[in-house]
C-alpha cells in the first residue's frame, strides 16, 4: 500500500491567515492526489483534485501544488468556515489510501 | 443533484454480518465513468477505503479486508451494497458511501458522499 503522511498533525491560525499543510507519499504518485475537508460530524467534502484543480464551487482560496511524492495545500486567507480537518488522498494505486489528516483551528 | 444515502442497522453483533445499502438518487447509477464506493471511518481517526464496484459488476477491494467484504449492486433499485463479514468490535466506524468520479479514464475522485452511517459493532 501508499503511506500518506500530512504535517503538521494540528494548527491553530487566525482569521486572515495563509495556512499550509504538507503531503507526502511513500512513492511516486505523479499527481494522482486529491485533498478533502471534513466537519465535525459530516461527509468529506472534496476540494482539490488531481494535485492542484480546484472543485467546481468551492472558493479560490484553496489551492494545491506539486507532484511525484511531495505535495501542498494552502488556504490563502483562513476563513471561519475553514475550521474542519484536511486530508490527502492518493489514487495512483489499489488500495487508495488517505493522509492521517491535519486539524485546523483558531489561535 | 445527486445524493447518496447509507441504510443499514446501526448496531451489528461480533462475529456476524455487516450489512449496509446505499441508494443513489439524481442519477442512474449505470452511468459510465463512476464507481461506487464504501469507506469507513473509525471514531476519532482517519479514512479507510473499503472497496468499489462498477455498474458492470467489476470490483476491487482493499487487500486487508478482501477476504470478509462483498460489494454488489442492483442497478434496478439504483443501489449498492456492502457486506462484511465476521465483524470485530474494531469494525465500529461510521461508514460511507460516495461516488468515484473517473476522468480520463485514469482520473479519480470522490467527489459525492453520504452522510455516513454509524455503525457499533457489540453484542
Amino acid at each position: 500500500d501508499i503511506q500518506m503522511t500530512q504535517s503538521p498533525s494540528s494548527l491553530s491560525a487566525s482569521v486572515g491567515d495563509r495556512v499550509t499543510i504538507t503531503c507526502q507519499a511513500s512513492q511516486d504518485i505523479s499527481n494522482y492526489l486529491n485533498w478533502y475537508q471534513q466537519k465535525p460530524g459530516k461527509a468529506p467534502k472534496l476540494l482539490i483534485y488531481d494535485a492542484s484543480n480546484l472543485e467546481t464551487g468551492v472558493p479560490s482560496r484553496f489551492s494545491g501544488s506539486g507532484s511525484g511524492t511531495d505535495f501542498t495545500f494552502t488556504i490563502s486567507s483562513l476563513q471561519p468556515e475553514d475550521i474542519a480537518t484536511y486530508y490527502c488522498q492518493q489514487y495512483d494505486n489499489l488500495p487508495r489510501t488517505f493522509g492521517p489528516g491535519t486539524k485546523v483551528d483558531f489561535k | 443533484q445527486v445524493q447518496l444515502q447509507e441504510s443499514g442497522p446501526g448496531l451489528v453483533k461480533p462475529s456476524q454480518t455487516l450489512s449496509l445499502t446505499c441508494t443513489v438518487s439524481g442519477d442512474s447509477i449505470i452511468s459510465a465513468g463512476y464507481y461506487w464506493t464504501w469507506i469507513r471511518q473509525h471514531p476519532g481517526k482517519g479514512l479507510e477505503w473499503i472497496g468499489d464496484i462498477y455498474y458492470s459488476g467489476s470490483t476491487h477491494y482493499n487487500p486487508s479486508l478482501k477476504s470478509r467484504v462483498t460489494i454488489s449492486i442492483d442497478t434496478s433499485k439504483n443501489h449498492f451494497s456492502l457486506k462484511l463479514s465476521s465483524v470485530t468490535a474494531a469494525e465500529t466506524a461510521v461508514y460511507y458511501c460516495a461516488r468515484d468520479r473517473r476522468q480520463h479514464l485514469v482520473r479519480h475522485a470522490f467527489d459525492i458522499w453520504g452522510q455516513g452511517t454509524m455503525v457499533t459493532v457489540s453484542s
